[in-house]
């Protein structure tokens, strides 16, 4: 059975590092794309970039690109999101999607993890 | 980055009547070489993931009722409920994967009258 499991929920302040992750198992890590999705509370669906586990081809949507860093660590299943220095308007669910190309929809989603920044 | 707009933003239908999202994208996501769009409807309901009901924009998803179907093509499209049931009240986004990485459409909430 294909699962994407995702870290718990996280509260941090501004300024803050964090790096949430993704772990996959049921099929084969290093052989389909993981995308990273945000949804801001109450707002709709917004795609940050997606991974290839395999060699670690990463490619980021415009509004994201240097905002956050997309990693993937193929040894232990597991892709990663982070961010260096958190804003309170990056409160907000992320969830890990797996999706089988590069140009292809996604069909299995992680439960998301619920990132709080706040002073 | 395509650009992709839903309407209405939200519609509230008696229960067993028909509804009809539209999505609009700003540039066709219809590739020629093989004749498929690139987009998908998701349908999301609170504290839940999204989950795949149509892909390649008309073609369900394993198990999802019949009463869902996909239309349209290049850069028009539709999602439709025939029937409305309880359980369909959500949320729905097309997204398409034809430009990396993709983009979803806003959302379309879906309420009973």
């Amino acid at each position: 059975e294909v699962q994407l499991v995702q870290s718990g929920a996280e509260v941090k302040k501004p300024g803050e590092s964090l790096k949430i992750s993704c772990k996959g198992s049921g099929y084969s890590f290093t052989s389909y794309w993981i995308g990273w999705v945000r949804q801001m509370p109450g707002k709709g669906l917004e795609l940050m970039g997606i991974i290839y586990p395999g060699d670690s081809d990463t490619r980021y949507s415009p509004s994201f690109q240097g905002q956050v860093t997309i990693s993937a660590d193929k040894s232990l299943g597991t892709a990663y999101l982070q961010w260096s220095s958190l804003k309170a308007s990056d409160t907000a669910i992320y969830y890990c999607a797996r999706r089988i190309g590069l140009r292809y929809f996604v069909d299995y989603w992680g439960q998301g993890t619920l990132v709080t920044v706040s002073s | 980055d395509i650009v992709m707009t839903q309407s209405p933003d939200s519609l509230a239908v008696s229960l067993g009547e028909r509804a009809t999202i539209n999505c609009k994208s700003s540039q066709s996501v219809l590739d020629s070489s093989n004749n498929k769009n690139y987009l998908v409807w998701y349908q999301q309901k609170p504290g839940q993931p999204p989950k795949l009901l149509i892909n390649w924009a008309s073609t369900r998803d394993s198990g999802v009722p019949d009463r869902f179907s996909g239309s349209g093509s290049g850069t028009d499209f539709a999602l439709t409920i025939s029937s409305l049931q309880a359980e369909d009240v959500a949320v729905y986004y097309c997204h398409q994967y034809y430009s990396i990485p993709g983009t979803f459409g806003q959302g379309t909430k879906v309420e009973i009258k």
